[in-house]
């Protein structure tokens, strides 16, 4: 069975665009959450969906927003980006809403310059 | 809100030897769960062992069990018998068992595991 798919792997962004970011999950799960991961702010959890709804939110500017498919598969955009975008951005997929076993991908690390 | 803590940003053991992560958390929530995911330098989380917060006995998986003390909000981590492939980074996370909080989790700052040959 095939884990938790996020491309790219890497991306470089200059600080004012746009930047999606996508993420497969394992096959059958419905529920995706996104985290960001920086140096300074640790781990972040920026949002879940779970059938093709956005089901909770974290604490970022709209800036941040997200989707999720009839697939499962989410996609996550960031507008107008900031130096302090950069980081490592993890995508977890679980069977179902509230399900404690989170799977995550390897993550895409996104340099703002 | 919860939070966790993770009070030893890095962390050395010699092979083959035993060592310990320690974490605690704030919450006024008596059902949640908590856990211990290592990410390597692959950057991948992998969950290592979780716990039930209405459990008594403390999770073990293998060479991995904690010691969970509810009342202090205490959940450590020990690794017996220590391989080279236990060095990473070890994240402690808490989710709650229901609500909004359920649909998320909330990380320390990782302990930095490094196993000397």
């Amino acid at each position: 069975k095939a884990g938790v798919t996020q491309t790219p792997r890497y991306l470089i962004k200059t600080r004012g665009q746009q930047v999606t970011l996508s993420c497969s999950p394992i096959s059958g799960h419905r529920s995706v959450s996104w985290y960001q991961q920086t140096p300074g702010q640790g781990l972040q959890f920026l949002f879940e969906y779970f059938s093709e709804t956005q089901r909770n939110k974290g604490n970022f500017p709209g800036r941040f927003s997200g989707r999720q498919f009839s697939n499962s598969r989410s996609e996550m955009n960031v507008s107008t980006l900031e130096l302090g975008d950069s980081a490592l951005y993890l995508c977890a997929s679980s069977l179902a809403l509230m399900n404690t076993e989170a799977f995550f991908g390897q993550g895409t690390r996104l340099t703002v310059v | 809100a919860q939070t966790v803590t993770q009070s030893q940003p890095e962390m050395s053991v010699q092979e083959a030897e035993t060592v310990t992560l320690s974490c605690t958390y704030d919450t006024s929530e008596s059902d949640y769960y908590l856990f211990w995911y290592k990410q390597p330098p692959s950057r991948q989380m992998i969950l290592v062992i979780r716990q039930e917060a209405y459990k008594q006995q403390n999770a073990t998986e293998n060479r991995f069990s904690v010691n969970f003390q509810k009342a202090a909000k205490s959940f450590s981590l020990k690794i017996s018998d220590s391989q080279l492939g236990d060095a990473a980074m070890y994240f402690c996370a808490y989710r709650s068992a229901w609500g909004q909080g359920a649909q998320k989790l909330v990380f320390g700052q990782g302990t930095r595991l490094t196993i000397n040959p």
